[in-house]
């Protein structure tokens, strides 16, 4: 099946940094997504982003699709930003129709004072 | 718009009895998925519903089992519970099967079901 990779790990920044994060895909996917949980669980949408960018105030993603690959851009970070990013894409079937998420082990942001 | 809803919010229950877990959908969305986080084993697809018909399983043992109402709203039952069947579960849904263009999944806020 179908293997995700994010990277970092593990990111500490100060207020106000910036960082990118990145995720990797052994194979084609479709619905490739971004998304933040927080500390309560909650597992937010930042992006839908099969291919190309977009941004959102303080976020922006960029996927290559012809590369498996796609990264997340967070500039002037908050302490609201902590948490874990989680990637996730489809595998590529049905004709292109939604199917289940496979996630990455995600990167988890800790964002000091 | 409402998102996706799902009940309860917290869920004890003890080895061997079973647990049910609900979720709504958005308002127009055909498809629910489930999603199991466990500690440590990060999020793993369970189930996709689309159109009252279970349409892909992931890698879990038969006593997960669900079902999708007339109204696209879903259940996820798990019997014979484990302790290690401890988790956050998440409902998802998206546009069904038959559209033409892929679609994104929009999360609930999970259910988190403790097995003691």
């Amino acid at each position: 099946g179908i293997q995700v990779e994010q990277s970092p790990p593990d990111l500490i920044l100060q207020e106000g940094a910036n960082s990118t994060l990145r995720c990797n895909f052994s194979d084609s996917v479709n619905n490739l997504q971004w998304f933040h949980q927080n500390p309560w669980g909650q597992l937010i949408n930042l992006f839908y982003i099969p291919s190309g960018t977009k941004q959102n105030g303080r976020l922006s993603a960029t996927t290559v699709a012809t590369e498996r690959y796609s990264l997340l851009y967070i500039s002037s970070s908050q302490t609201t930003d902590s948490g874990v990013y989680f990637c996730a894409g489809g595998p590529v079937n049905y004709g292109g129709a939604t199917n289940k998420l496979i996630f990455g082990t995600g990167t988890l942001l800790a964002v000091q004072p | 718009e409402a998102g996706v809803t799902q009940s309860p919010t917290h869920l004890i229950k003890t080895r061997g009895q079973q647990a049910t877990l609900r979720c709504s959908p958005i308002s127009g969305h055909t498809s629910v998925y489930w999603y199991q986080q466990a500690l440590g084993l990060g999020l793993q697809f369970l189930l996709w519903y689309d159109e009252g018909e279970e349409r892909n399983r992931g890698n879990f043992p038969p006593r997960f089992s669900g079902r999708q109402f007339p109204n696209y709203s879903s259940e996820l039952n798990v019997n014979a519970l484990e302790l290690e069947d401890s988790a956050l579960y998440l409902c998802a849904s998206s546009s069904g099967l038959y559209r033409l263009s892929n679609q994104p999944q929009h999360f609930g806020d999970g259910t988190r079901l403790s097995i003691l």
